[in-house]
């Protein structure tokens, strides 16, 4: 059974930084790609980032473009999201995604719950 | 990146049909079969419910169904059940330095 579990966020305030961690399990890790997905309260949904199976390639949303790093460690089966820099705007629900394939779009198959991320003085 | 532009509402009688578009452009829908779309219930995590346009996985009920013409894809869902009220969120590839795109979402209201 496929289980991602995220932890590492809460409340920090602006400026500040986080890291979040998305622990795997039932899936060959550096198989498939993962992806960051966020969602503010009452928003939609946004890609953050994404890396590849390798994690050769990676990707990030214009709003977080240096300022979040997205890396995987494959002997851990851990993804990892540091966040410098932190804004208000970037008060979220992170969801950590597996991707159904190696290189990053083919679509979001398995979803952790989610670990919200508060940015406030 | 611009989201791609989802209907904010939509709604339908239990038994009906209702069809959930997806517009964006030829740099990511219009261009590539890589969209997907997602179901989200209140307070729950998303699932994947169609991906590459018409493809659905395992598990998912076959009333729910994907489709693309031009630079609009759709998701179109029969026999409308209770249980679909939900938000409904459209994603594509995008040639976007982003790599992967989602729609605004748009939300079910099942009458």
């Amino acid at each position: 059974e496929v289980q991602l579990l995220e932890s590492g966020g809460g409340l920090v305030q602006p400026g500040g930084s986080l890291r979040l961690s998305c622990a795997a399990s039932g899936f060959t890790f550096s198989s498939y790609a993962m992806s960051w997905v966020r969602q503010a309260p009452g928003k939609g949904l946004e890609c953050v980032s994404v890396i590849s199976g390798s994690g050769g390639s990676t990707y990030y949303a214009d709003s977080v473009k240096g300022r979040f790093t997205i890396s995987r460690d494959s002997s851990k089966n851990t993804l990892y999201l540091q966040m410098n820099s932190l804004r208000a705007e970037d008060t979220a629900v992170y969801y950590c995604a597996k991707v159904r394939g190696y290189s990053g779009y083919e679509g979001l198959d398995y979803w952790g719950q989610g670990t919200l991320v508060t940015v406030s003085s | 990146q611009s989201a791609l532009t989802q209907p904010a509402s939509v709604s339908g009688s239990p038994g009906q049909s209702i069809t959930i578009s997806c517009t964006g452009t030829s740099s990511d829908v219009g261009g590539y079969n890589y969209v997907s779309w997602y179901q989200q219930h209140p307070g729950k995590a998303p699932k994947l419910m169609i991906y590459d346009v018409s493809n659905r996985p395992s598990g998912v009920s076959n009333r729910f169904s994907g489709s693309k013409s031009g630079n609009t894809a759709s998701l179109t869902i029969s026999g409308l059940q209770a249980e679909d009220e939900a938000d409904y969120y459209c994603s594509s590839y995008t040639t976007s330095s982003t790599l992967v795109v989602f729609g605004g979402g748009a939300k079910l209201t099942v009458l």
